[in-house]
């Protein structure tokens, strides 16, 4: 059974400060990673897609992708009120052309 | 463009009636799928199209539910025989094709069984 694992939170972080939410998938060939964001009774938005080993960056958003470990990162620089939602991870599956999600990390950005 | 769009936004129905969702993916996007998010839960993955056909059905709950895609674009996900515990938020995403991953999801029709 594949897996993705999140941290439920909730986190909670000060505004101005680093967000860092963290991702483990059990999948050892998967090559594509996903991070979404959901506010509260909105449906899941994507924000950052990572295929390679390594950091990508988008604006305040960075996502870190290390395959020998197993392991995907967002961080939020300068976290802001406006950044507060539950963070999907969700890592595709080549075998059956499906996203497999994590259950999500809610996030709290404290003014 | 338009992004992917779901109809009704919400419905409310009685247990034991039948009720269809219809989702309208992006325009050209091949891939479209459908999941179930329950009040506090995580995304629970229920079909996908690939075209008109749906190479994995395995997400269904039950027998109850099934869903058919028309001409490679609009998909209708139909409940029968509703039960209170269908209860949920349906969502549908597209992608460009099953090999493209990036999903686009729409707003999601909220059904309640009572």
């Amino acid at each position: 059974q594949k897996e993705v694992e999140q941290n439920s939170g909730p986190l909670s972080v000060p505004e101005g400060a680093i967000a860092s939410l963290n991702c483990t998938y059990s999948d050892r060939v998967s090559q594509s990673f996903f991070w979404y964001r959901q506010y509260s009774g909105k449906s899941p938005e994507l924000i950052m897609s990572i295929y390679s080993n390594g950091d990508k960056e988008d604006g305040r958003f960075t996502a870190q992708l290390n395959k020998a470990s197993q392991y995907v990162s967002l961080l939020i620089r300068d976290s802001q009120p406006s950044d507060s939602a539950t963070y999907l991870c969700a890592v595709f599956v080549d075998s059956n052309y499906q996203l497999i999600w994590g259950a999500g990390t809610k996030l709290i950005i404290k003014p | 463009g338009a992004g992917v769009s779901q109809s009704p936004s919400n419905k409310v129905t009685e247990k034991g009636k039948d009720v269809e969702l219809r989702c309208d993916p992006i325009s050209g996007h091949t891939a479209l799928y459908w999941y179930r998010q329950s009040l506090g839960q995580g995304l629970e993955f229920l079909i996908y199209f690939q075209g008109n056909s749906a190479p994995d059905k395995s997400g269904l709950p039950s027998d109850r539910f099934s869903a058919e895609r028309t001409g490679g674009s609009v998909s209708t996900l139909t409940i029968q025989r509703t039960q209170q515990e269908d209860s949920a938020v349906y969502l549908c995403a597209s992608s460009l094709s099953s090999l493209s991953y990036e999903q686009y999801f729409g707003p999601g029709t909220r059904l309640t069984v009572t």
